[in-house]
C-alpha cells in the first residue's frame, strides 16, 4: 500500500464547477501537510498548506482529518487555468526529513 | 521569493558519460533534495542533504552520487550515464524538516 494515495483521475469538469480531491495517508507519524500544483512539464509549486482547523485561500479550501488520516482539496468556480496535476504531500516526523509525495490527480477544466 | 535554480533545462548525454547536475538556492535553506520524475511513477527521491557535507540516500540512489560542499549548492552526479536515467530531474530545498519544499525548474536529461 502506498503511504500517500490519491485518485489519479483525470477529472474533467466544466468551467464554474466545484471539484474535490481526496488524499489518504497511512503513516501515523505524518506531521505536516500540503497541496502542490504541477503544470505540464513544469516543476511542482506549493498551492497551500493544510491545517487541522481547515483553511481557505480564495476559491481553494483544504481540510485535514487526522483521525481518518485524510486530506481534501476543494476548488470552487473552476477556471481553465486550474487545469493541472494536484499533488498531496506529507512530511513525516521521523527524524524530520522524509517527505512523501502522492502521485497526483489530473484536473482538466473545459470551456 | 525563494529561488532555486538548476544549471541546465535540457541536457543530452551519451551512455557512459559522467553527468553533473547543479542546483543552487538563495534562501539559506538547510535541507536540499534531488528527485527524478517519470510518467506514471511520480516523484522519487534520489538523495537528500540536511546540512553542508551531509547526505542521505533516498529511495533510488543507485547510479547516482551527490555533493554538498556549500550550503547553497547541491550537485547530483551520474557516474556513468545509462539510458534508463533519461528523466526529468528536480532539485528542491526547504528551510527545515516540517516546512514546504521549493523546487527548481527541472532538468530534462536524455541519455542516448
Amino acid at each position: 500500500r502506498k503511504e500517500v494515495e490519491q485518485d489519479p483521475g483525470p477529472f474533467n469538469v466544466p468551467e464554474g464547477a466545484t471539484v474535490a480531491f481526496n488524499c489518504t495517508y497511512s503513516n501515523s507519524a505524518s506531521q505536516s501537510f500540503f497541496w502542490y500544483r504541477q503544470d505540464c512539464r513544469k516543476e511542482p509549486k506549493l498551492l497551500m498548506s493544510v491545517y487541522s482547523s481547515g483553511n481557505e485561500d480564495g476559491r481553494f479550501t483544504a481540510q485535514l482529518n487526522r483521525a481518518s488520516q485524510y486530506i481534501s482539496l476543494l476548488i470552487r468556480d473552476s477556471k481553465l487555468s486550474d487545469s493541472a496535476t494536484y499533488l498531496c504531500v506529507v512530511n513525516l516526523n521521523t527524524g524530520g526529513f522524509k517527505t512523501i509525495f502522492g502521485a497526483g490527480t489530473r484536473l482538466f477544466v473545459k470551456a | 521569493d525563494v529561488k532555486v535554480t538548476q544549471s541546465s533545462r535540457y541536457l543530452v548525454k551519451r551512455t557512459g558519460e559522467k553527468v553533473f547536475l547543479e542546483c543552487v538556492q538563495d534562501m539559506d535553506h538547510e535541507n536540499m533534495f534531488w528527485y527524478r520524475q517519470d510518467p506514471g511513477l511520480g516523484l522519487r527521491l534520489i538523495y537528500f542533504s540536511y546540512d553542508v557535507k551531509m547526505k542521505e540516500k533516498g529511495d533510488i540512489p543507485e547510479g547516482y552520487s551527490v555533493s554538498r560542499e556549500k550550503k547553497e549548492r547541491f550537485s547530483l552526479i551520474l557516474e556513468s550515464a545509462s539510458t534508463n536515467q533519461t528523466s526529468m530531474y528536480l532539485c528542491a530545498s526547504r528551510p527545515g524538516p516540517q516546512e514546504t519544499q521549493y523546487f527548481g525548474p527541472g532538468t530534462r536529461l536524455l541519455v542516448l
